[in-house]
């Protein structure tokens, strides 16, 4: 158990609609980031939080957008969703100390739209 | 995009067998990590290599760094059923802040009792 928590595990939706997920992260991280696992892209980095504030910005579509909260849980939204969104996706946390930056990932999040 | 690229894509062999992957890469790196993935799960961080060491050791793993090729390698020794997994490098670029990974494309090693 790494101990970053995501949910829901699986979430079925149609093509169009908006989702949100949910991932609260190791205690004492203060460092998230949400990726994308596709068959055809790969695992794509999508964007990081650092104590609240946005921190680093990778291949994220304008119809996503993520925030962290006082408490460090992180939310992922994605709205206008299209068949093409299906994928896994995945939370992961650290400490961000120096450039030794180990990541613990959640188990994910597997969106179907369809 | 990748920044990684793993190879081979995928290698299977028997149990007992030692398993090796490569892993390419394009930009300048501070360090250099390697991942596990089971089969639909979160990836496991399994070793760290920092650019200016060649060489690291964990367990059965071994991690080799050529930063003058932007290369590495992951050695599994002796493996085991359990070791079947997707493997994925993983590099820090100083350009975009010590924090974010860039991952490769990944080995899907399949270990076979």
């Amino acid at each position: 158990d790494s101990g970053v928590t995501q949910t829901p595990k699986h979430l079925i939706t149609a093509t169009g609609q908006r989702v949100t997920l949910r991932c609260s992260p190791r205690s004492g991280d203060l460092s998230v980031y949400w990726y994308q696992q596709s068959l055809d892209q790969g695992l794509q980095f999508l964007i990081q939080y650092y104590n609240g504030e946005e921190r680093a910005k990778g291949n994220i579509l304008e119809r996503f957008s993520a925030q962290q909260f006082p408490d460090l849980h992180s939310e992922l939204n994605l709205s206008s969703l299209e068949l093409g969104d299906s994928a896994l996706y995945f939370c992961a946390s650290s400490v961000a100390v120096g450039f030794k930056n180990i990541q613990y990932f959640g188990a994910g999040t597997r969106l179907s739209v369809l | 995009s990748q920044q990684g690229e793993e190879d081979p894509q995928a290698l299977s062999i028997q149990e007992g067998e030692n398993a090796t992957m490569n892993c390419s890469y394009k930009t300048s790196i501070n360090n250099l990590q390697w991942y596990r993935q089971n089969s639909g799960r979160g990836l496991v961080h399994l070793i760290l290599i920092r650019s200016n060491e060649r060489e690291k050791h964990s367990g059965r793993l071994r991690v080799t760094l050529d930063t003058s090729k932007k290369s590495s390698s992951l050695l599994i020794t002796a493996s085991r059923a359990a070791d079947t997994a997707s493997y994925f490098c993983a590099t820090v670029d100083p350009n975009f802040g010590n924090e974010k990974l860039t991952f490769g494309t990944g080995t899907r090693l399949t270990i076979i009792p």
